[in-house]
């Protein structure tokens, strides 16, 4: 099960929207709706930002958005802030020998 | 506070092992599926083994079966992972994941650790 395909950074000025891909496979992210995305301040624990696709859980800022087309979601960070700044992962439910996969992973830079 | 926090990491030479644990608070261990998650120097994060609730479901990364074993004592609520034959490629932050929904499995990783560190180097 190969990682998931992100771009390897992506940057805006605050109070912009940047938006992150994620492409993976018919065997994963086009047929699972169970993608989730994961903000990681270097040192920190990471923190779940989206879930089943789209689904934000409780506490996350509604600046940040899920969607997904065929076989690529996309987390949209929107009125980007400074603390926004991390590293984000996407991940995928890609069936029961490999449960999860992980994107290669996204630095977003506040510019 | 909901809180996972994990121990056991270090210095190990090449074929080695390591016995990595994380201990949960503030919330029904018991019920919820669990993961381990690596990260080595520089690179992604990586899903390395899931455990479910009642320990009879468990699931290993192709670069870590054979090598590894997931368990958890819900008595104590704790989560291992025995980590043996280790390579250098193991080396990495080490981190324990709650799964999101204890009645749906592989929805996300909702509470995470702050990791430990595995580094195998002679």
């Amino acid at each position: 099960q190969s990682a998931l395909t992100q771009p390897a950074s992506v940057s805006g000025s605050p109070g912009q929207s940047i938006t992150i891909s994620c492409t993976g496979t018919s065997s994963d992210v086009g047929t699972y709706s169970l993608v989730s995305w994961y903000q990681h301040h270097p040192g920190k624990a990471p923190k779940l930002m989206i879930c089943e696709d789209t689904r934000r859980p409780s506490g996350v800022s509604n600046r940040f958005s899920g969607s997904k087309s065929g076989n690529t979601a996309s987390l949209t960070i929107s009125g980007l802030q400074a603390e926004d700044e991390a590293d984000y992962f996407c991940c995928s439910y890609a069936g029961t020998d490999t449960p999860y996969v992980f994107g290669t992973g996204t630095k977003v830079t506040v510019i | 506070e909901v809180h996972l926090v994990e121990s056991g990491g270090g210095l190990v030479k090449p074929g080695g092992s390591l016995r990595l644990s994380c201990a949960a608070s503030e919330f029904t261990f018991s019920t919820y599926p669990m993961n381990w998650v690596r990260q080595a120097p520089g690179k992604g994060l990586e899903w390395v083994s899931s455990i479910s609730g009642s320990s009879r479901f468990i699931y290993y990364a192709d670069a870590v079966k054979g090598r590894f074993t997931i368990s958890r004592d819900n008595a104590k609520n704790s989560l291992y992972l025995e980590m043996n034959s280790l390579r250098a490629e193991d080396t990495g932050i080490y981190y324990c994941a709650r799964d999101l929904d204890p009645q749906n499995y592989f929805y996300g990783m909702d509470v995470w650790g702050q990791g430990t560190t595995v580094t195998v180097s002679s």
